[in-house]
């Protein structure tokens, strides 16, 4: 089974601060590899698919990165809405669909 | 507009059976892979398998096989997810979501399930 991890798992930012999120594979996916955005009580809501392209209606402000094993979510300027848990999914086969543990983004 | 909505809540006791629904609309539901993923309270998502309405091919998360059985009646654009005896531990927000080549999406509003005597 393919393992995801994420890193860190909290991360406190400010508004207008660059942050970023880290996942990684414990084998290769390719670029297959999701970003979820979910806030509290609130079904999760897809950001980026094949590792960096933006899902439509998504603000430019968020980008992801990478292929093989490791990824990267990043924004380039934290706002007030960003305040959210973060999931990367990776979706190499059809027969697992693993999440990684997820990255609270909470205000410093 | 591509849409999925869950059934409501639902509390149960220990060792009742139980079904949820997830109903498409605004696609053709038919051609697409329908998942479910399991939110306990306080932790992440969990993937526990999907479904092809158009012939019903399932497949399961190691962690979820034989714990639970998913279904579809394409007659209706319904996809399910039932329990035959259910557990304290089955305490958690059920969601379906679409699968698509970019991942799920859209999700339904989830269905909280509550096990508990």
């Amino acid at each position: 089974d393919i393992q995801m991890t994420q890193s860190p798992s909290t991360l406190s930012a400010s508004v207008g601060d660059r942050v970023t999120i880290t996942c990684r594979a414990s084998q290769s996916i390719s670029s297959w590899l999701a970003w979820y955005q979910q806030k509290p009580g609130k079904a999760p809501k897809l950001l980026i698919y094949k590792a960096s392209s933006l899902e439509s209606g998504v603000p430019s402000r968020f980008s992801g990165s990478g292929s093989g094993t490791e990824f990267t979510l990043t924004i380039s300027s934290l706002q007030p809405d960003d305040f959210a848990t973060y999931y990367c999914q990776q979706y190499n086969s059809y027969s697992q669909f693993t999440f990684g543990p997820g990255t609270k983004v909470d205000i410093k | 507009e591509v849409q999925l909505v869950q059934s409501g809540a639902e509390v149960k006791k220990p060792g009742e059976s139980l079904k949820i629904s997830c109903k498409g609309s605004g696609y053709s539901f038919t051609s697409y892979w329908i998942g479910w993923v399991r939110q306990m309270p306080g932790k992440g998502l969990e993937w526990m398998g999907i479904i092809y309405p158009g012939d019903s091919d399932t497949r399961y998360s190691p962690s979820f096989q034989g714990q639970v059985t998913i279904s579809a009646d394409k007659s209706i654009s319904t996809a399910y997810l039932q329990w035959s005896s259910l557990k304290a531990s089955d305490t958690a927000m059920y969601y379906c979501a679409r699968l698509t080549g970019h991942g799920f999406d859209p999700w339904g509003q989830g269905t909280l399930v509550t096990v508990s005597s």
